[in-house]
């Protein structure tokens, strides 16, 4: 069975301070990636997404994320994090099994402090 | 504009008394999915719809129906709403896994804040 962990269930950071957000997974197929980006009172809307290809992939608002295959992560990064940034963040996976099954991780509240 | 429309956006009811979630895309995405999002448990598949007249049950179904006439609608029916079923919903859509611009992202309604008492 596939599962997502992320570590951090809460995550409070000073402005302009880095950040990283970690996600893990488990699956015995290959999957797509996902970090999702939830704010206050709203739905949830795509940050970035890895397929295939380049490693390092770069999203909106200047988050970035690496998979890491052998680790089994795809940790979420941004240089210097601003107060619109807090939010609640999801790490999902799909993994292609006869139907696409969408497996959520339970979710980072990052807490920018000015 | 590309969208998912859920309503009631906020909802408070009784317990047992029977209540439906609207939720309708734009996209002609043929895949649709109810979520509900609780505390500490991210999100929890309740259906899926990979296409009209075609659902079936995510990881949390209990107490929950939907139906799937239009390609456009999936709306989710509480027959007999019970307090544990208290919490955040979200409907969303994609396109499906043969669409050869699929990604698998889906798109997501604001949500449904539902109480019940």
């Amino acid at each position: 069975a596939q599962s997502v962990t992320q570590l951090d269930s809460q995550v409070p950071v000073f402005e302009e301070a880095p950040v990283e957000l970690r996600c893990n997974y488990s699956s015995s197929v290959s999957v797509y990636l996902f970090w999702y980006v939830q704010y206050p009172n709203q739905g949830l809307q795509l940050l970035l997404k890895y397929l295939s290809g380049s490693t390092l992939v770069k999203g909106i608002n200047g988050f970035e994320a690496e998979f890491n295959k052998s680790q089994t992560s795809f940790h979420l990064r941004k240089p210097s994090v601003h107060i619109s940034d807090t939010a609640e963040y999801f790490c999902a996976v799909i993994t292609p099994s006869p139907y696409d099954t969408v497996i959520f991780g339970p979710g980072t509240s990052l807490s920018v402090i000015p | 504009e590309a969208q998912v429309t859920q309503n009631p956006r906020y909802l408070i009811t009784v317990t047992g008394k029977k209540l439906t979630v609207t939720c309708s895309q734009n996209m002609n995405h043929e895949y649709m999915s109810w979520y509900r999002q609780d505390p500490g448990l991210g999100l929890r598949q309740i259906y899926y719809s990979m296409n009209v007249e075609v659902t079936d049950k995510g990881d949390v179904p209990e107490g929950y129906k939907v139906s799937r006439k239009e390609k456009r609608n999936f709306p989710l029916i509480l027959e007999s709403p019970s307090p544990n079923q208290t919490s955040l919903y979200f409907c969303a859509s994609r396109l499906s896994r043969a669409a050869r611009s699929n990604t698998g992202e889906l798109f997501f309604g604001e949500g449904s804040r539902l109480t019940v008492l």
